[in-house]
C-alpha cells in the first residue's frame, strides 16, 4: 500500500557486521530521507538527499552510511554498530520545490537490533 | 528556528469522547503543519495538514485540525474515539530550509472501552 518500501522489515546483527538498509519510493519524489526512531526519544533526522545529492547530514557517526545511487532508491549501510544503535530506521521521501507542499511520505520501516 | 511542543506524552480517553491532541510550534518562515499517525510496528501516516487558505483542516479517520496563528498552536481534534485511533501522533512543522520537517515528542493516545 505504501508508496515507499523498506527491506528489511527486521534485522538483527552483531557488532562487528557489515549490513544495508534499502529503500524505494514509487511517488516520483525528487528528495529522500533517512530517521532513527528510539524509545523515548523523537524523531531524529539523520540524512536528507535532494536530487541525489546529499545536503544534509546531522552529525551521524560514521558507522552510518548513505547511498543514493538515483531519486528512487536510498541505501543506509551500516558498519560496526552500537547496542544503543537499535532503533527504527525510517525512510521518507517528499517533493521539494516551489508550491510542492513539503509532505513527507514515510516507510513502514526497518527494525534493528544490534547485539 | 522551528521547534514544536506537544502537551501531554499521554492522553487517556474513552471510547466514544472528544480527542484533543495539543500542538504548539515556532517557526521563523509562514508555518506548513502536519499530523502524523503511526500505528504499533509501523511507519508514519500523514493525516492532514495545513499549508495555506482555511485554517481548519480536515484530515482521514474523522479528524481535523485548526490553525491559531495568534496561538502559534495546531491542535488535533476528533468529535468521538474510536478504539482503532489508539497510536501515536507526532505534529510537525517545515524548517526553514523547506525540504525538512521538526516533529513534536508525539503523543501516546489510549483508548478505554
Amino acid at each position: 500500500e505504501t508508496g515507499v518500501t523498506q527491506t528489511p522489515r527486521h534485522l538483527v546483527m552483531g557488532m562487528t557486521n557489515k549490513k544495508s538498509l534499502k529503500c524505494e519510493q514509487h511517488l516520483g519524489h525528487n528528495a529522500m530521507y533517512w530517521y532513527k526512531q528510539s524509545a523515548k526519544k523523537p524523531l531524529e533526522l539523520m540524512f536528507v538527499y535532494n536530487f541525489k545529492e546529499q545536503t544534509e547530514n546531522n552529525s551521524v557517526p560514521s558507522r552510518f552510511s548513505p547511498e543514493c545511487p538515483n531519486s528512487s532508491h536510498l541505501f543506509l549501510h551500516l558498519h560496526t554498530l552500537q547496542p544503543e544503535d537499535s532503533a527504527l530506521y525510517l525512510c521518507a521521501s517528499s517533493q521539494v520545490g516551489t508550491g510542492a507542499g513539503n509532505t513527507i511520505y514515510f516507510g513502514e520501516g526497518s527494525w534493528l537490533t544490534v547485539v | 528556528a522551528q521547534s514544536v511542543t506537544q502537551l501531554g506524552s499521554h492522553v487517556s480517553v474513552s471510547e466514544g469522547a472528544l480527542v484533543l491532541l495539543r500542538c504548539n510550534y515556532s517557526s521563523s518562515v509562514p508555518p506548513y503543519l502536519f499530523w502524523y499517525v503511526q500505528y504499533p510496528n509501523q511507519g508514519l501516516q500523514l493525516l492532514l495538514k495545513y499549508t495555506t487558505g482555511a485554517t481548519l483542516v480536515k484530515g482521514i479517520n474523522g479528524f481535523e485540525a485548526e490553525f491559531k496563528k495568534s496561538e502559534t498552536s495546531f491542535h488535533l481534534t476528533k468529535p468521538s474515539a474510536h478504539m482503532s485511533d489508539a497510536a501515536e501522533y507526532f505534529c510537525a512543522v517545515r524548517n526553514s530550509g523547506y525540504s525538512t520537517l521538526t516533529f513534536g515528542k508525539g503523543t501516546m493516545l489510549l483508548v478505554s472501552p
